[in-house]
């Protein structure tokens, strides 16, 4: 069964910080996703990623795929409350679908 | 523009009673899924039709049930609403079942139980 762990589970920083959320697994994934999902909202496609190593750019955050595609990263520089939300990463391999973390609850505080 | 709608947004039934969830999807994916979301917790999987071809989780419960009579719609099946059943349900759809293929999903529709 392929899992995939989200850390921290919690986050509540100030803003105009910065922070990185992790995604692990033991498995190895063909691509994996970020999704933000708001209060009362379903998830929302950030970024996918594919390729080891791989390092995508939406603005203010930074994805990272891991060289051995077990694990990526999201990196938000100067966070503003707009960001608050649950941050869920989802991979992807063979025909299966999405194997989801459990998410990183963000609070970004004015 | 092309989306996922998810009708009705908040529906309240009656411990027993059985409740109907419908999503409908104007991008013409071939692929629908059902998720459940609890509080602060990741959606769990409970099944997705690949067109016409069903695929139940092992774990879903046997009083969830879904159809999808056509590529547009789908709809969930509850058919005695327990207590725990209470949560947010969401219909994602993409194209293609695997790879990552990514998910596009609806607003959902929280279920509240009497």
């Amino acid at each position: 069964t392929q899992l995939l762990e989200q850390s921290p589970q919690f986050l509540s920083i100030q803003e105009g910080e910065n922070l990185t959320v992790y995604c692990n697994s033991s498995s190895v994934f063909s691509s994996l996703q970020w999704y933000r999902q708001e209060p009362g909202e379903g998830p929302v496609l950030l970024v996918t990623v594919v390729t080891g190593g791989e390092v995508k750019k939406l603005k203010r955050l930074t994805f990272q795929f891991g060289d051995a595609r077990k694990d990526s990263s999201l990196h938000i520089t100067a966070a503003q409350p707009g960001d608050t939300g649950l941050y869920l990463c989802a991979g992807g391999a063979g025909n299966t679908p999405l194997v989801f973390g459990k998410g990183t609850r963000l609070s970004v505080i004015a | 523009d092309a989306m996922v709608i998810q009708n009705p947004r908040y529906q309240v039934t009656q411990f027993g009673k059985p409740v109907t969830l419908s999503c409908s999807q104007t991008l013409n994916h071939n692929v629908m899924y059902w998720y459940q979301q609890k509080s602060s917790q990741a959606p769990k999987l409970l099944f997705h039709y690949y067109d016409k071809d069903f695929n139940n989780e092992a774990d879903t419960p046997d009083n969830f049930q879904s159809r999808r009579p056509n590529t547009s719609f789908c709809f969930l099946d509850i058919r005695s609403p327990g207590l725990g059943d209470a949560a947010m349900y969401l219909c994602a759809t993409s194209i293609g079942g695997g790879k990552g293929q990514p998910q596009h999903f609806g607003d959902g529709t929280r279920l509240s139980i009497l």
